[in-house]
């Protein structure tokens, strides 16, 4: 089993739409909930992190993390075609430096 | 540069050839990470320099994978006896130190993509 799982997808929605991605993880020593987008044949870029347990808004999107439940969500309001990418969830233990990624979730927002 | 830039951005080899692949990093990043992503699949860790010193090897997968960061900039993943299985795509990143609570941004290159024939 891997340590963080992601649904890789591909899910696909219309413009506008509340996107919702998540991801589960079995290790409880993570404190550092990362979440990436990564365009075709581009390196990821970071969108939000969060430390530990709660939420965390920059603009249209969320992130919120549920450490009893090992789960982490994104959301997308508002839902725009240069949205379309694949998104990645990624954590780090405190102190070290390795970050474990998820599979990524490949997003088409339909105009 | 701007940004974290990795030459060769496209390399194809044979089978049992040696390889390297070359990663500039942010000016004034002290953090230098290689990650390896697979079609489909998100980044594996593979090394994380901290200066020129490899402070975690863990994630490289066998002693054909080697890595240097001589003087605490550039740095070049080397593989020896290259396998179909190593083809992928080879990021680099590099960040800024933690903050107490806030994590140092990494900012990848684009990658170098690596076909084994």
């Amino acid at each position: 089993q891997k340590e963080v799982e992601q649904d890789p997808g591909p899910l696909s929605v219309p413009e506008g739409a509340i996107v919702s991605l998540n991801c589960t993880y079995s290790n409880s020593a993570f404190q550092y909930f990362m979440w990436y987008r990564q365009y075709s044949r581009k390196g990821p870029e970071l969108l939000m992190y969060t430390y530990s347990s709660g939420n965390k808004e920059d603009g249209r999107f969320t992130a919120q993390v549920d450490k009893s439940s090992k789960y982490i969500s994104l959301f997308i309001r508002d839902s725009q075609p240069s949205d379309s990418a694949t998104y990645l969830c990624a954590m780090r233990k405190e102190g070290a430096q390795k970050l474990v990624f998820g599979q990524g979730t490949r997003l088409t927002i339909n105009p | 540069g701007a940004g974290v830039s990795q030459t060769p951005s496209n390399k194809v080899t044979e089978k049992g050839k040696y390889v390297e692949l070359r990663c500039d990093p942010i000016s004034g990043h002290t953090a230098l990470y290689w990650y390896r992503q697979s079609l489909g699949q998100g980044p594996e860790f593979l090394i994380y320099f901290q200066g020129t010193g490899a402070a975690d090897d863990s994630g490289l997968p066998n002693d054909r994978f080697f890595a240097v960061r001589p003087e605490g900039s550039v740095s070049t993943l080397k593989i020896q006896r290259t396998e179909r299985g190593d083809s992928a795509v080879y990021l680099c990143a590099s960040s800024s130190p933690d903050i107490v609570g806030v994590p140092g941004e990494l900012f990848f290159g684009e990658g170098s993509r690596l076909t084994v024939l």
